[in-house]
């Protein structure tokens, strides 16, 4: 089974200022790794995701995320963040073997103030 | 091309009524699952089709959530005798691989 914790359930920052979104989790099997975005009344929206390779990956709209298998953790980070930002976002993990479904972490509202 | 698209995108039903939740995948994929997203719970899994296997139940929460895949395409998530505490919002995935793609989902509205 896994669990993913996402550390923050708020957080606000100012427009073009560095934001890093943290996400944990636990498994006892070889997981994929998911971010997803959800704008107001929206479906979710596939960020970036880790498969394998390089541990650094990058996705749409300037983010990134690191995957660091010590400390399960795959933290969501963008340089310069904007207006448009303004979202909740999910990290999410699915187990290699076993069911082929996501566990979601309870989700990061991401306020941009000007 | 087209994504996943799901109907109705609201519904608002009494309790104890019927509910038919449609979900359209992306042509070719082969899996397709349902999710609930409540303020309570968040996101969770509720089934998982793929192909002409056995679909994966195991998140259904009672025996008045069923869901059903005709053709290997079109889904229907039915809920019987609605409850209150169905309320939420049901999220529709289809998938070709290793990533899931959602629809927008439908809200139900339970009074």
């Amino acid at each position: 089974a896994q669990s993913v914790t996402q550390l923050d359930s708020q957080v606000p920052v100012f427009e073009e200022a560095p934001v890093e979104l943290r996400c944990n989790y636990s498994s006892s099997v070889s997981v994929y790794l998911f971010w997803y975005v959800q704008y107001p009344n929206q479906g979710l929206q596939l960020l970036l995701k880790y498969l394998s390779g390089s541990t650094l990956v990058k996705g749409i709209n300037g983010f990134e995320a690191e995957f660091n298998k010590s400390q399960t953790s795959f933290h969501l980070r963008k340089p310069s963040v904007h207006i448009s930002d303004t979202a909740e976002y999910f990290c999410a993990v699915m187990g290699l073997k076993g069911a082929q479904k996501l566990v979601f972490g309870q989700g990061t509202r991401l306020t941009i103030n000007p | 091309g087209a994504g996943v698209s799901q109907s109705p995108s609201n519904k608002v039903t009494e309790k104890g009524k019927d509910v038919e939740l449609r979900c359209d995948p992306i042509s070719g994929h082969t899996a397709l699952y349902w999710y609930r997203q409540s303020l309570g719970q968040g996101l969770e899994f509720l089934i998982y089709f793929q192909g002409n296997s056995a679909p994966d139940k195991s998140g259904l929460p009672s025996d008045r959530f069923s869901a059903e895949r005709t053709g290997g395409s079109v889904s229907t998530l039915t809920i019987q005798r609605t409850q209150q505490e169905d309320s939420a919002v049901y999220l529709c995935a289809s998938g070709g691989g290793d990533t899931q793609y959602f629809g927008p989902g439908t809200r139900l509205t339970v009074l």
